[in-house]
Order: structure tokens, then C-alpha cells, then sequence
């Protein structure tokens, strides 16, 4: 059974521009997980989507928002792209349980803002 | 709020040694999960078990094995005679209820891992 799977591995930007960054769950997985893990600051919980809906939020500004499509794959779009913004973006899926599922983690997007 | 605290920033072992990684949680719900998650140098995070807060027993996988303690808020985690392939950031993490005011519902909050080297 394929894992979860991220694309691209890398995105290297420039301050203002915008980032796309795509998930896709494992084969029967309904709900995707973003997390942002930035040098110092440890892994942030960014947004959840379920059955295409946002069902939570972290503390984050608006410029970062995603959405989820009817096969259950997300982007992640950043805007107006700031230094800070560089680290691993970690997309996980569950069977969408909240709280009683296990999250399963992809292999991550690497951005790096200049 | 939820929190959780893994106050062994580093660790360095030699082959074969045992070594425990500490992960104490802060929560107001009663009903939560705990996890430990690998994330090896390749930067995926690898789970390695989920745990509920009425189920106190502790559990062994191989050399792996976790101690939860509800009354000192601790999910411990041991790795007896460890191995190279061992070195790793351990995560421990937490996921809490609909009950615990709702945003936090769905998220996992997670400590700031442990590095973990073993040396040959």
C-alpha cells in the first residue's frame, strides 16, 4: 500500500512570491493533516481537512490556507512568501477519526525562501 | 492548553546500551492519545505507537517498549540495546478530545523531539 506522498521535495522561492505545495493521502484515507516544522520552532500543526472541509486551524497567519479536492488530495498554498516561511512542510492523512486516528506522515516539502 | 514537554534535547549512547527518552503531557481532557513517532535523517516521521488515556498497561514491540503513567502525566519510551540505525529525533506527541474546547480537536501537539545518536 502506497505511503503518503508529497510533491515537490524541494521549492526554492523568493520573498512575496507564492508556494503551492501538494499531498496525497493513502488509498482510503479521508482526512489530511499540514504541519510546519521550521529550524528551532518544532513541529506546528497548520490546518486539517476532512471530506473537503477545513476542519481546524493552527495559529497561523490567513496567507497560509489550503484545500482539499474530491479524491481526498490537498494543496497547501503560502502567500506572499516571508523569510521565516523556509522549513519542512509535513502533510499526514488519517481514516478521519480526529482525535482516535493515527496520523501517517509523507516525506515532506522542503521550501526555502530567499 | 495542551502541551508537552521532552526535556532531553539530546542523547548520545553507545551501541548496545539501553536509553530511556522522557516525554511528560499537560492536558485538561480525559479522554487523549499519546504517540511517539520516529524522524529519521531522510525527514519522514515514522510512527511507532498510539496509546489512549484509559489503557495504563505498558507495551513492548522488540527492543522497543513504553512506560504511561497517568499519574505523573509521563509516556516514557526505552530502547534496550540499541542500534545505529537507532540515531533518530524522536517526537512525542498528543491528541486530545472534541471535549477540550475544540481547537485543539484533530491536531496533534507535539514536544521538541530528542536527538538521538548511537554510536558504533
Amino acid at each position: 500500500e502506497a505511503g503518503v506522498t508529497q510533491s515537490p521535495t524541494h521549492l526554492i522561492k523568493t520573498r512575496g512570491q507564492q508556494a503551492t505545495l501538494r499531498c496525497s493521502p493513502i488509498s482510503g484515507h479521508t482526512s489530511v493533516y499540514w504541519y510546519q516544522q521550521a529550524l528551532g520552532l518544532g513541529l506546528q500543526f497548520l490546518l486539517w481537512y476532512d471530506e473537503g472541509e477545513e476542519r481546524n486551524r493552527g495559529n497561523f497567519p490567513p496567507r497560509f490556507s489550503g484545500r482539499q479536492f474530491p479524491n481526498y488530495s490537498s494543496e497547501l498554498n503560502v502567500n506572499a512568501l516571508e523569510l521565516e516561511d523556509s522549513a519542512l512542510y509535513l502533510c499526514a492523512s488519517s481514516r478521519g477519526q480526529g482525535m482516535t486516528d493515527t496520523q501517517y506522515f509523507g516525506p515532506g516539502t522542503r521550501l526555502t525562501v530567499l | 492548553a495542551q502541551k508537552v514537554t521532552q526535556a532531553q534535547t539530546e542523547i548520545s549512547v553507545v551501541e548496545k546500551e539501553d536509553v530511556t527518552l522522557d516525554c511528560v503531557y499537560e492536558t485538561r481532557d480525559t479522554t487523549y492519545y499519546l504517540f511517539w513517532y520516529k524522524q529519521p535523517p531522510s525527514g519522514e516521521l515514522v510512527f511507532l505507537i498510539r496509546r489512549n488515556s484509559f489503557d495504563e498497561q505498558n507495551e513492548i514491540s522488540g527492543r522497543y517498549s513504553w512506560n504511561f503513567q497517568k499519574s505523573t502525566s509521563s509516556f516514557n519510551f526505552t530502547i534496550t540495546a540499541s542500534q545505529v540505525v537507532d540515531s533518530a529525533v524522536y517526537f512525542c506527541a498528543l491528541s486530545e478530545g472534541f471535549n477540550a474546547g475544540g481547537t485543539s480537536y484533530g491536531k496533534l501537539t507535539f514536544g521538541q523531539g530528542t536527538i538521538l545518536t548511537v554510536h558504533p
